[in-house]
């Protein structure tokens, strides 16, 4: 049963604290993306990557987040420093060729800055 | 950029029909997706539309008009379990980077209730 899987599941932590979450897309995805969501905003998509390259990450404040792969079987976001207003659940979502097709959601981490 | 509405909340009952309507204005188009999401959890791919028309998926239909910027996901003999949050989704025209991208609504919360 393939599936996307994240780490943490949870993370509280302090604010200026560095964050890193983890992401393991399924085997054979050539598409990963990081979204982001909260109750106000929604599912807001972050940073995507095509066979490791980052295509977009215009959606994420490039002064505290960036986004990685440093292989085919991980993809990590880090939060350097962390800001109570960055308190949301972030999903990493994996799909075939590009997008084409559905993409598959890890089930997420939710952090929280205090 | 993408503009995607739809209704906040809807409340239907066991047994009945229900029609969630999603409302998008972009600046490319290449097919409308559907997905669920469970409270606390991820979102799970419903359906897609990229062409003008009725997609029918068991209990699950989802409609598309291009020209009017509108689809729904019409959902028959509802049951407890149907309750959830329905994620309009739409993917962009080929992005000439390698990749397409999806930009997600807000997101109907919908209750079954008895």
């Amino acid at each position: 049963d393939a599936r996307v899987t994240q780490t943490p599941r949870h993370k509280v932590t302090e604010m200026g604290q560095e964050v890193t979450m983890r992401c393991q897309p399924i085997l054979g995805h050539n598409t990963v993306f990081w979204y982001r969501q909260t109750m106000m905003q929604g599912l807001e998509l972050l940073a995507y990557f095509r066979n490791r390259a980052p295509l977009d990450d215009s959606g994420m404040p490039k002064d505290r987040f960036s986004a990685e792969m440093p292989d085919a079987t991980l993809a990590t976001l880090k939060i350097q420093p962390s800001e109570p207003r960055d308190s949301a659940v972030y999903f990493c979502a994996s799909g075939p060729e590009s997008g084409l097709l559905e993409q598959y959601f890890g089930p997420g981490t939710r952090l929280t800055v205090t | 950029g993408q503009n995607i509405d739809q209704p906040t909340e809807m409340t239907a009952t066991e047994g009945a029909i229900v029609q969630i309507n999603c409302t998008y204005q972009t600046s490319g188009f290449n097919g409308l997706f559907w997905y669920q999401q469970h409270a606390g959890e991820a979102p799970t791919f419903l359906s897609y539309n990229v062409l003008d028309g009725l997609e029918e998926k068991g209990r699950f239909s989802s409609f598309l008009s291009r020209s009017k910027g509108y689809s729904y996901l019409l959902l028959k003999e509802l049951q407890m379990k149907d309750s959830a949050s329905y994620l309009c989704a739409v993917r962009d025209s080929y992005s000439g980077a390698g990749s397409y991208q999806l930009t997600f609504g807000k997101g109907t919360k919908l209750s079954v209730i008895p």
